[in-house]
């Protein structure tokens, strides 16, 4: 089975530009996630989706970024205009459920530098 | 104080030793633990669940302690391959069960 598929997997752009991630979650998932991963920072949780709804976007870090999930199979994370410290690896998520023992499986991330 | 916290390391093994992370959390009220694993430049990816009584995954041994709010690994006969970034995954507790990941520790075991 294919796992969590992000595109793309390398985005180099120019501060002030608008950027666009994508995110495929696992066939049957119910929840989908997206994490930002910085040296300084650590993995910090962005939002959280279940069935296609947006639960928590306290991670959010500001009005630049926005999530959609338009349907089960589908997940953009767009930042606009982007900046140099939003240069960071992006990864998006999918679980089964949002209980204590449902695994999160992880696409392999964007790698995302803002000039 | 941090939610989750964690030695970020590196710590520098050879071959064949046993090694031990600790992780310490605030919330008193979170409900599950996880080690992930990731290694450079890759995902995470699951290790192992972390359960009250404790468990044991071949040369992985995962610990909870309530009382003082740690979780901690046990890797024995350290590999090459488990050269890695260890995340500690504690759940946010209150009824939500969304993770909230510690920076990691990096292990380095060398020949």
């Amino acid at each position: 089975d294919a796992g969590v598929i992000q595109s793309p997997r390398h985005e180099v752009t120019e501060m002030g530009q608008e950027v666009t991630l994508r995110c495929k979650p696992i066939s049957g998932h119910d929840y989908l996630f997206w994490y930002r991963q910085t040296m300084m920072r650590g993995l910090e949780l962005l939002i959280y989706f279940n069935n296609n709804v947006p639960i928590d976007d306290s991670g959010m870090p500001e009005d630049r970024f926005s999530a959609k999930m338009p349907n089960a199979s589908f997940s953009t994370l767009k930042i606009q205009p982007s900046e140099p410290r939003d240069s960071a690896v992006y990864f998006c998520a999918s679980s089964l459920g949002g209980g204590p023992t449902d695994e999160q499986f992880f696409g392999p991330g964007t790698r995302l530098t803002v000039l | 104080r941090k939610e989750v916290e964690q030695d970020p390391g590196p710590f520098n093994v050879p071959e064949g030793a046993t090694v031990a992370f600790n992780c310490t959390y605030s919330n008193s009220a979170s409900q599950s633990f996880f080690w992930y694993r990731q290694d450079c430049r890759k995902e995470p990816k699951l290790l192992m669940s972390v359960y009250s009584s404790g468990n044991e995954d071949g040369r992985f041994t995962a610990q909870l302690n309530r009382a003082s709010q740690y979780i901690s690994l046990l890797i024995r006969d350290s590999k090459l391959s488990d050269s890695a970034t260890y995340l500690c995954v504690v759940n946010r507790g209150g009824g939500s069960y969304i993770p909230t990941f510690g920076r990691g520790t990096s292990l380095i075991v060398h020949p």
